[in-house]
């Protein structure tokens, strides 16, 4: 069963903490990303990547670091730094192909993030 | 940096009526728009992407694209209160494959 998996569902991080968002996908997709969602906002690029050992800055990357060992796994972390967490993570991956026009990003279910 | 706006709604319609989403784009290159359906809690799934000019349907979908006045539209016919939900439209940022940029999204409520 093809997809997108994100663990865990909720998780809830005190101040000061580090936490790591796992994201895996089996679609064989090369570019992966992760995304940023506060009540009422559409989606905010955080990082992403379409190759191994490689990633990319989206517009709200500080305080946020992520690594692609495997081109299956896009884990993020949320570290001290990021100073206003709280929010709904997703993933989502894409093939890289032929067609210049064509870009469908398939979502994991989310990670809802709360610091306490 | 490209732009995506949408009205944020809520966009109330009853049932069996056409809902009308409309989305305008910031970048006249942008070659390919996407719109996702996000219910309640839940992540975004596609429901249309549409490249040329014109019309593009899809079951009871209809997306509609005018790059000379840069707006997509999405038509949903005969609605139903499944439909309830936020849809958001996205262009890439730059063409192949990008990132999206999203818009805010439009809550739509469709009243039986």
């Amino acid at each position: 069963d093809g997809g997108i998996t994100q663990s865990p569902k909720y998780l809830f991080r005190k101040e000061g903490q580090n936490v790591t968002l796992s994201c895996e996908q089996n679609l064989n997709h090369d570019a992966m990303y992760w995304y940023r969602q506060d009540p009422g906002q559409g989606l905010r690029l955080i990082y992403y990547s379409q190759i191994v050992n490689d990633f990319q800055k989206g517009d709200i990357a500080e305080g946020y670091s992520v690594s692609r060992e495997k081109k299956e796994s896009f884990p993020l972390t949320v570290t001290s730094a990021q100073k206003n967490p709280t929010a709904f993570y997703l993933c989502a991956s894409s093939i890289i192909g032929l067609s210049r026009a064509y870009n469908e990003q398939f979502f994991g279910p989310g990670t809802r993030l709360t610091v306490l | 940096q490209k732009e995506v706006e949408q009205n944020s709604g809520p966009l109330s319609v009853p049932e069996g009526a056409i809902a009308s989403l409309n989305c305008t784009y910031s970048d006249r290159g942008s070659q390919s728009f996407f719109w996702y359906r996000q219910y309640s809690g839940k992540s975004p799934e596609l429901i249309m992407f549409i490249y040329s000019n014109g019309d593009k349907e899809d079951g009871r979908f209809t997306a509609q694209l005018n790059k000379a006045s840069q707006y997509v539209s999405l038509l949903i016919r005969d609605s139903q209160p499944s439909d309830s939900a936020t849809y958001l439209c996205a262009v890439p940022t730059h063409s192949g494959n990008t990132p999206l940029v999203f818009g805010k999204g439009t809550r739509l409520s469709v009243i039986a």
